[in-house]
């Protein structure tokens, strides 16, 4: 597609309940990362994959948290047992090469955890 | 690890006045990236620079990259409304396969 597109674009879960964010990244593009961005605060890095490699999941807050890419392209954010603290926007960003170099971000899902 | 500050987090500027950001750093970084995020929007890439030293213009934005490596700013010059929207700084870490963000500036601008 001509850009990065993630659904859902909002999310109410119940605290407790299990949520999958979905990414569709640029065609072609080799790099998808996942950023979140709680309130007042920059993105944060939490996993980056190359094709279906996972090769940096340094940023998931904890195992609750799941990424997977299984064909290298679309990725899903999976967070087990939702908790208050997960309500955040969440970011995906895809990138043509191995780098952050050229990194398009998508409208990202905002999730809200009741 | 490594932290941009970027501050304050709010400016109000007047439509037609120029305004100047920075961000620090307390490490050293090989490249600097600034980005703007309207509400409801990721953000959006408006300059990359990469060498100490370095200024670069896009149409009314002017960056330049400190000569320490540990700092940058952003000027915006004659302002108007769509300016309006949060600036971010970053910087790659970790082998280049991830950003480091700043907190953000939150630009308003008057009519």
């Amino acid at each position: 597609g001509a850009g990065v597109s993630q659904s859902p674009r909002y999310k109410v879960a119940k605290r407790g309940q299990d949520v999958a964010l979905r990414c569709d990244p640029i065609s072609g593009h080799v790099s998808l990362f996942w950023y979140q961005q709680a309130l007042g605060q920059g993105p944060e890095f939490l996993t980056y994959f190359q094709n279906e490699a996972q090769l940096d999941k340094s940023g998931l807050p904890s195992d609750r948290f799941f990424a997977e890419r299984p064909e290298g392209s679309v990725s899903t954010l999976k967070i087990q047992r939702t908790q208050q603290e997960d309500s955040a926007v969440y970011l995906c960003a895809s990138s043509p090469g191995a780098t952050v170099y050229g990194y398009t971000f998508g409208s990202g899902t905002r999730l809200t955890v009741v | 690890g490594q932290q941009l500050n970027q501050s304050p987090q709010s400016m109000f500027i007047q439509e037609g006045e120029d305004v100047s950001m920075n961000c620090t750093s307390s490490s050293i970084f090989n490249t600097w990236l600034w980005y703007k995020q309207d509400p409801g929007e990721g953000p959006v890439l408006l300059i990359a620079l990469y060498k100490a030293g370095e200024l670069t213009s896009n149409g009314r934005l002017t960056a330049q990259f400190g000569i320490t490596r540990k700092d940058s700013f952003l000027n915006i010059s004659a302002s108007i409304p769509s300016d309006v929207g949060i600036y971010f700084c970053a910087g790659p870490t970790g082998a280049n396969s991830k950003l480091t963000f700043g907190k953000g500036i939150t630009l308003s601008v008057r009519p």
